[in-house]
């Protein structure tokens, strides 16, 4: 199930609100993950779901969705939110994963 | 804490097989699956496959089916990824993930703890 992110990468400044979408070409169900990946570093899980939140993730990460068409929103963007950000479905496998919103300052 | 321990970087030659390690802890490991994903470079995630710790069931990528065996001991919490017949395409760092088990079609679906990563290069 291919999915698609927008945009591929975003400017931005500490304390924006920041939104990423995440669209799939068919339903999948509340089964779509977030991700965030910083340089050479492992992706670490953000929300799984749709909405929920991973334990020990800020509260400025929400997710929510409309169809098949997933948001990822960083309430106000913080100096360590400087990342890349990648959805995943998980409804039907081979998982798979956005092509990723590098979020930069 | 959960902590997923990977082997290291591996060069290889075209052809040639690898196959890369991680060591679970701080959970029991037989309740949970293993994923593995890896990420070309410069590019995105690719889900490899993933394996039941606890039935030995597995679920492969179909671009790499036919050249991948994941594998788990359960004496040891570690799980196993085999990629054989190597290519340059197979160039890529390769992660570890907790992932559902032990059904991957259950209810609960994402891969909440990863391994640091493990870089393979295939290069003649």
């Amino acid at each position: 199930i291919p999915m698609t992110q927008s945009p591929s990468s975003l400017s931005a400044s500490v304390g924006d609100r920041v939104t990423i979408t995440c669209r799939a070409s068919q339903r999948i169900n509340t089964y779509l993950n977030w991700y965030q990946q910083k340089p050479g570093k492992a992706p670490k899980l953000l929300i799984y779901a749709v909405s929920s939140l991973q334990s020990g993730v800020p509260s400025r990460f929400g997710g929510s969705a409309s169809g098949t068409e997933f948001t990822l929103t960083i309430s106000s963007l913080q100096p360590e939110d400087f990342a890349i950000y990648y959805c995943q479905q998980s409804y039907a496998t081979p998982w798979t994963f956005g092509q990723g919103t590098k979020v930069e300052i | 804490q959960v902590q997923l321990m990977q082997s290291g970087g591996e060069v290889k030659k075209p052809g040639a097989s690898v196959k890369v390690s991680c060591k679970a802890s701080g959970y029991t490991f037989i309740k949970y699956g293993i994923s593995w994903v890896r990420q070309a470079p410069g590019q995105g995630l690719e889900w490899v496959g993933w394996i039941s710790t606890s039935s030995g069931d597995r679920n492969y990528e179909e671009k790499v089916q036919g050249r991948v065996t994941m594998t788990t001991d359960t004496s040891t919490s570690t799980a196993y990824l085999e990629l054989r017949s190597l290519t340059s395409d197979d160039t890529a760092v390769y992660f570890c993930a907790r992932a559902p088990g032990p059904t991957i079609f259950g209810d609960v679906r994402h891969l909440d703890n990863w391994g640091q990563g493990t870089l393979v290069t295939v290069s003649s």
